[in-house]
């Protein structure tokens, strides 16, 4: 099983800075099956960054990803207001097919 | 855009089934490009996989979760289905259905997810 860590736990930061979000793996992700996505309060997950870098329809410039192998990075710029929630990585591999990152909350300072 | 909808009983005692329905609108779940899953999420923790399925009817399921764990569908309604047997506390979470994407495999669509307790 490829389990996933993320650090930290929560990042306190304003509006404007920039947020840097690990994600490590305790096995190489084949062929960069990685994902990102954020999640707010009593909302559902939404896809953010997909094959470690690549953004999703509709997400701004300002998320981007990064890494390879066993080290991924998500990174957002100038921080919003709106940007203020749970990030969580997802890899595709092996048994079981999909694992979860257990969260990177941003909460303001 | 296809939209997802979860729907079934909020509250289900110990050692029943869990029964839940996703069904799709905005696109046809026979779609051969995509496939269908099940992810859950207990109260203030992270998320787990529970399982996928392709309009053919081939699963694949979190080992964790295998013996107890049944997903089918029905392509007729549009709908793919969670069955999770013996159910206990630990089980209590909201339940997500999404869609697949098999090529760089990540969840693009969700539901926005159902929260099941299980209590007597």
């Amino acid at each position: 099983e490829i389990v996933l860590t993320q650090s930290p736990g929560t990042l306190s930061l304003s509006p404007g800075e920039r947020a840097t979000l690990s994600c490590r793996a305790s096995q190489s992700v084949s062929s960069n099956y990685l994902a990102w996505y954020q999640q707010k309060p009593g909302q559902a997950p939404r896809l953010l960054i997909y094959g470690a870098s690549s953004r999703a329809t509709g997400i701004p410039d300002r998320f981007s990803g990064s890494g390879s192998g066993t080290d991924f990075t998500l990174t957002i710029n100038r921080l919003e207001p709106d940007d203020f929630a749970v990030y969580y990585c997802q890899q595709y591999g092996s048994s079981p097919l999909f694992t979860f990152g257990p969260g990177t909350k941003v909460d303001i300072k | 855009q296809p939209q997802l909808q979860e729907s079934g009983p909020g509250l289900v005692k110990p050692s029943e089934t869990l029964s839940l329905t996703c069904t799709v609108s905005g696109g046809s779940i026979s779609n051969s490009r995509y496939y269908w899953g099940w992810i859950r999420q207990p109260p203030g923790k992270g998320l787990e996989w529970i399982g996928t399925i392709y309009y053919t009817g081939s699963t694949y399921y979190n080992p964790s979760l295998k013996t107890r764990v049944t997903i089918s569908v029905d392509t007729s309604k549009n709908q793919f289905s969670l069955k999770l047997s013996s159910v206990t506390a630990a089980d209590t979470a909201v339940y997500y259905c999404a869609r697949l994407e098999p090529g760089e495999m990540f969840f693009d669509y969700w539901g926005q997810g159902t929260l099941v307790t299980v209590s007597s």
